[in-house]
């Protein structure tokens, strides 16, 4: 089945960098995007940015710029999220998500990365 | 502060029928459709509705979705204890450049 599986929790110092991986399986990864949305505890989602596998083009929010890289390699469907300069208020859970590229609707999410930043 | 504005509650009786609505402006709802999506306790979100008024395989048809203007409407009728959960909206924003959330919803179902 269609289905995207997210590394395991990670627990990162202030300042560190943290990498999450989304590996897809059951449908070709090049032929749709993949989007990072966050969620603090208790709190809403927040879109971080998107790549097309394909090209490996990316976007993302303003609120990131230059701290998020996001990366993927073909030969294992995997995407990458590299998040550096961490801070406590980067602590939530991570998910990647499916879209087809162009706008498309976010329609299959992985499990969730949990990624804590404390000292 | 989210880009796109929902009531952070809503409620109903089992049976009764629910709306959550979703503002927006001429940037983001007015110029792009809506998703919906159901995040149910400690799970990933689900997308619940897709191109104005499209559901996944899966979805029930109990839930549906209206747009107008710059603002959007989920709608759940006969509900049901299983459809307690949060909601969120989202759209592409032009201005942004990039997708923009609600706030979300959470759905007490008494």
């Amino acid at each position: 089945q269609v289905q995207l599986v997210q590394s395991g929790a990670e627990v990162k110092k202030p300042g560190a960098s943290v990498k999450v991986s989304c590996k897809a399986s059951g449908y070709t990864f090049t032929n749709y995007d993949i989007n990072w949305v966050r969620q603090a505890t208790g709190q809403g989602l927040e879109w971080m940015g998107w790549m097309n596998p394909n090209s490996g083009n990316t976007g993302h929010a303003q609120k990131f710029q230059g701290r998020v890289t996001m990366t993927r390699n073909t030969s294992i469907s995997t995407a990458y999220m590299e998040l550096s300069s961490l801070r406590s208020e980067d602590t939530a859970v991570y998910y990647c998500a499916r879209a087809k590229t162009g706008k498309g609707a976010f329609d299959i999410w992985g499990q969730g990365t949990m990624v804590t930043v404390s000292s | 502060q989210s880009v796109l504005t929902q009531p952070p509650s809503a409620s109903g009786t089992p049976g009764q029928r629910v709306t959550i609505s979703c503002s927006g402006s001429s940037s983001n709802i007015g110029s792009n459709t809506v998703n919906w999506f159901q995040q149910l306790p400690g799970t990933a979100p689900k997308l619940l509705i897709y191109g104005i008024n499209q559901r996944p395989s899966g979805v029930a048809d109990r839930f549906s979705g209206s747009e107008s203007g710059a603002s959007a409407s989920l709608a759940i009728s006969g509900l049901q204890s299983e459809d307690e959960a949060d909601y969120y909206c989202a759209a592409w924003d032009d201005s942004l450049n990039g997708w923009v959330f609600g706030g979300g919803t959470k759905l007490t179902v008494l």
